[in-house]
């Protein structure tokens, strides 16, 4: 079925450090897929979201980077700073072309601590 | 209002028993999404509602789910003769519209003893 995955439930990086978040993910129909932050105990908060016909989105501090050849998604996160540690999940959606409504499908996760 | 709002933030219930929870969407938001979240796990999607209209049900883990938005605003998530199975996190979050960001509640934990 069509799922979305990530391949390191845990990272842990250094203070100042770069990170870098992967996610697999296997509908090739999604055609919008966004980054989520989830501090304990609150609800994932919105980081980034791409849509498909782009390869590379920058925010603040954060890129996002498609690759639909392999259906592959990454999230970079530059300077990294102990406020960054907490989970992070990926999701996609087919909110334009598809009749899904815009339902988001989660990946299992990653967890990013941040050592000082 | 400022954000999604979700009440109770902590329930517990005895197996069998039924339970409601609420959920306030930002304020002008059309749609609306239930997700229930296992603890390590990502959210996962039970329903949706675009106003009062609900498309898409089919997340709901069985017909003792049910969930309502009739004024389009304010929805509920109700669960009949609850099991062990059901505690978990249930998430509320809205957006303007169905291509546009979710915005997620705090949750409600469910716990089924």
């Amino acid at each position: 079925g069509e799922s979305v995955g990530l391949h390191l439930p845990t990272l842990s990086v250094q203070e100042g450090d770069n990170s870098i978040i992967n996610c697999a993910y296997s509908n090739s129909a999604s055609d919008y897929f966004i980054w989520y932050k989830q501090e304990s105990g609150k609800g994932p908060q919105f980081i980034i979201d791409i849509r498909s016909n782009m390869d590379k989105r920058q925010g603040q501090r954060v890129t996002v980077l498609l690759n639909k050849t392999v259906k592959h998604l990454s999230l970079q996160i530059a300077a990294t700073q102990p406020g960054d540690s907490a989970v992070y999940f990926c999701a996609e959606t087919t909110p334009f072309g598809g009749n899904q409504g815009g339902k988001l499908i989660f990946g299992q996760g990653t967890e990013l601590s941040v050592k000082p | 209002g400022a954000g999604v709002s979700q009440s109770p933030r902590y329930k517990v219930t005895k197996r069998g028993q039924d339970v409601t929870l609420r959920c306030d969407p930002i304020s002008s938001h059309a749609t609306l999404y239930w997700y229930q979240q296992a603890l390590g796990q990502g959210p996962e999607f039970l329903t949706y509602f675009n106003y009062e209209a609900q498309p898409d049900k089919s997340g709901l883990p069985s017909d003792r789910f049910s969930a309502e938005r009739p004024e389009g605003s304010i929805s509920t998530l109700t669960i009949q003769r609850t099991e062990q199975r059901d505690s978990a996190m249930y998430r509320c979050a809205s957006s303007q519209d169905v291509a546009y960001e979710q915005y997620f509640g705090p949750g409600t934990r469910l716990t089924v003893t």
